[in-house]
């Protein structure tokens, strides 16, 4: 049963404008929320997080949002850079869980 | 400061054959993990550590064994490879239950 799901395998967005990627999650006990960030080849990077108490947290052009009770979440990528081009995991964790549940991640690609 | 290692970066293995991944971290974190990434299936956890001297087991830990003898290192051991267990495994650390961060991976084969 996947508790974090992103539903969408790829997305492409034209240099500049804005990205949107999204996360869904089924348990309620999830209370933060990360977004982490892949290269090829790499190791996952840690980009945003946010916690239950919150529904939005920025970071330069990063922002992530949180609908708790459409157990929604999205990251917001503005202006979006070649750079960005990555694949993104959401991942999530419960109070005082020291496990983390991630996504399957999203591929965005950066149209220059 | 180098963060998470992973030792080795590629490995190929025949069917059968046994082999440790190591990883280091020098943050002074007490928790560390090691996870598995597969086409189309995300990150998924194969054993953790919430301290020195403990382990346990995740959502895929069958076919794997670790070890943490000291703090800084976390040991992943497969006794017996399978070409099952080809994937690309991350090894992460974290000071608390939150923000993990994660090594450079080590791709494995077993042929």
């Amino acid at each position: 049963d996947q508790q974090v799901k992103q539903n969408s395998p790829s997305l492409s967005v034209q240099e500049g404008r804005i990205s949107i990627l999204n996360c869904d999650y089924t348990n309620s006990m999830f209370d933060y929320f990360l977004w982490y960030k892949k290269y090829p080849a790499e190791g996952p990077t840690f980009l945003i997080s946010i916690s239950s108490i919150k529904d939005k947290n920025e970071d330069g052009r990063f922002t992530v949002f949180l609908n708790k009770s459409a157990k929604h979440l999205s990251l917001h990528i503005v202006p979006s850079q070649p750079g960005d081009s990555a694949v993104y995991f959401c991942a999530a964790s419960g109070i005082g869980n020291e496990k983390l549940t991630f996504g399957t991640g999203t591929r965005l690609t950066i149209i220059p | 400061n180098a963060g998470v290692t992973q030792t080795p970066k590629f490995r190929v293995l025949k069917t059968g054959q046994s082999m440790t991944l190591l990883c280091a971290q020098d943050m002074n974190h007490e928790y560390m993990y090691w996870y598995r990434q597969d086409p189309g299936m995300g990150l998924r956890l194969i054993h953790y550590s919430v301290g020195e001297g403990t382990t346990a087991k995740g959502e895929v830990p069958d076919g794997y064994n670790v070890s943490r003898l000291k703090k800084q290192n976390f040991l992943l051991g497969l006794e017996s490879a399978a070409p099952s267990q080809t994937s690309v495994y991350f090894c992460a650390s974290s000071p608390s239950t939150e923000t993990q961060y994660f090594g450079p991976g080590t791709r494995l084969l077993v042929l």
